[in-house]
């Protein structure tokens, strides 16, 4: 099955800033990659997603590349907050509506 | 229009003890999945449901049993809780498709 590995596993940024988060997967045939924020005893918020026609999408601050010939995919924060800080969860699957594989997730701490 | 609902939001079982986990969506999304996120790592597919009738095992289905009951209505059933079943259990659906709808989760303990 698919296995999706993320790093870091936390990161600390200075405000203002920027922060990457880098996620591999194994299984080429994977098309479909979110990313989600969750913040501490919350539910997990998708923040943004990729599909593997498309090699990089942004939203405001928010920005994910996907390299499909590697099987690495990457969020980038740019002009990071004190509200940015949470920990960030990658994912893959074959289709949207298909069942998701996670990663790790990483811990970001954007310090003022 | 709530969303995606999940009962309780916390239970305490004895280990033995069982129980059903309620998840409602309202969002007329065929497909529903159930996860379990343990403290500090991601989430692990337990099953899902592609759509009303369907469902399907995901990476951690041991222990567990589920019921699409209808379109709306997905329930996820311990049938002897176990200690290491203690963790956070989300429900989710996937709609105009993006895979982006949570529950807000049930925290079980079971000791």
């Amino acid at each position: 099955g698919e296995n999706v590995e993320q790093h870091p596993s936390t990161l600390s940024v200075q405000e203002g800033d920027s922060a990457v988060i880098k996620c591999t997967y194994s299984d080429s045939a994977s098309n479909y990659f979110p990313w989600y924020k969750q913040e501490l005893g919350k539910r997990p918020q998708l923040i943004i997603d990729i599909r593997s026609n498309v090699g990089e999408k942004k939203d405001q601050r928010i920005a994910v590349t996907l390299n499909k010939t590697a099987k690495h995919f990457s969020l980038h924060i740019t002009e990071t907050q004190p509200e940015d800080s949470a920990v960030y969860f990658c994912a893959a699957s074959k289709a949207a509506g298909n069942k998701l594989t996670f990663g790790g997730g990483t811990r970001v701490l954007v310090k003022p | 229009n709530a969303g995606v609902t999940q009962t309780p939001k916390f239970q305490v079982l004895k280990t033995g003890q069982s129980m059903t986990l309620q998840c409602a969506q309202d969002m007329n999304h065929n497909s529903m999945y159930w996860y379990r996120q343990d403290p500090g790592m991601g989430l692990r597919l337990i099953y899902y449901s592609a759509s009303e009738g369907t469902t399907d095992k995901g990476e951690v289905p041991n222990g567990y049993n589920v019921s699409r009951l209808n379109k709306r209505e997905f329930s996820l059933r311990l049938e002897s809780a176990a200690p290491s079943q203690t963790s956070v259990y989300f429900c989710a659906t996937t709609g105009d498709g993006r895979m982006g709808h949570f529950g807000q989760g049930t925290r079980l303990t079971v000791v």
